[in-house]
């Protein structure tokens, strides 16, 4: 089954300590992409990745860093999470950015508590 | 499920009528836009889209309608079902230049409830 998944779906965690959030696509797509979902914001992009070895900021990069060493793999790092990241998290995906048009593959979402 | 739509608008709408959801898009430049779905506990899922040279596209049961000139976008949903509640969100594709390719700008979005 074609899909994007996730790891945790739930997390609570403190400040400073560090966390990965994993995402992993089984559809050979070049581009994937982190969001962040909080109420009334809609989703804001965090990073992004047009393939292997080639990541780019979003609108909320602050606090985040990922990386892309494999094409099915597009983890998001937070090195000293802080309260203010307390959010719903999505990863996405699609197919070649040359033909990019905007579908997006999303994942089933983490939500992490920061306390 | 995941609550995330706590301070959306709220679009009330009975079952079997039709409903039509208005999203203002800001980047006069955008080249394509467009629906996602998002059910509660779920990811977004792509609806249907339309590229900047289109006035109106169709899907099934779903229509999505362009008016560049006020930079309004909307999707019209015919016979609404209970399946249909949920957050709709619109996007925002500018695919201006290369490095604008991967920045998917998303709206707040609007929760739709179906009553019957």
């Amino acid at each position: 089954e074609a899909q994007v998944t996730q790891n945790p779906r739930y997390l609570i965690t403190v400040t400073g300590k560090k966390l990965t959030v994993t995402c992993s696509q089984n559809m050979n797509h070049e581009y994937m992409s982190w969001y962040r979902q909080d109420p009334g914001l809609g989703l804001r992009q965090i990073y992004y990745s047009m393939n292997v070895e080639v990541t780019d900021k979003g609108d909320v990069p602050e606090g985040y860093k990922v990386s892309r060493k494999e094409k099915r793999n597009f983890p998001l790092i937070l090195e000293s999470p802080s309260p203010n990241q307390t959010s719903l998290y999505f990863c996405a995906s699609s197919p070649s950015p040359r033909t990019y048009t905007g579908e997006l593959f999303f994942g089933e979402g983490s939500r992490l508590t920061v306390l | 499920g995941e609550s995330v739509g706590l301070h959306l608008p709220t679009l009330s709408v009975q079952e079997g009528d039709n409903s039509i959801i208005n999203c203002a898009y800001s980047n006069s430049a955008s080249d394509y836009f467009i629906w996602y779905k998002q059910e509660s506990g779920k990811g977004p899922q792509f609806i249907i889209d339309i590229r900047s040279n289109m006035d109106k596209r169709q899907g099934q049961r779903v229509t999505v309608l362009l008016n560049k000139t006020v930079k309004h976008l909307s999707l019209q949903i015919a016979a609404t079902q209970p399946g249909d509640s949920a957050v709709y969100f619109c996007a925002e594709n500018p695919l201006v230049t290369t490095d604008s390719w991967g920045k998917l700008q998303f709206g707040a979005g609007t929760q739709v409830v179906v009553t019957p």
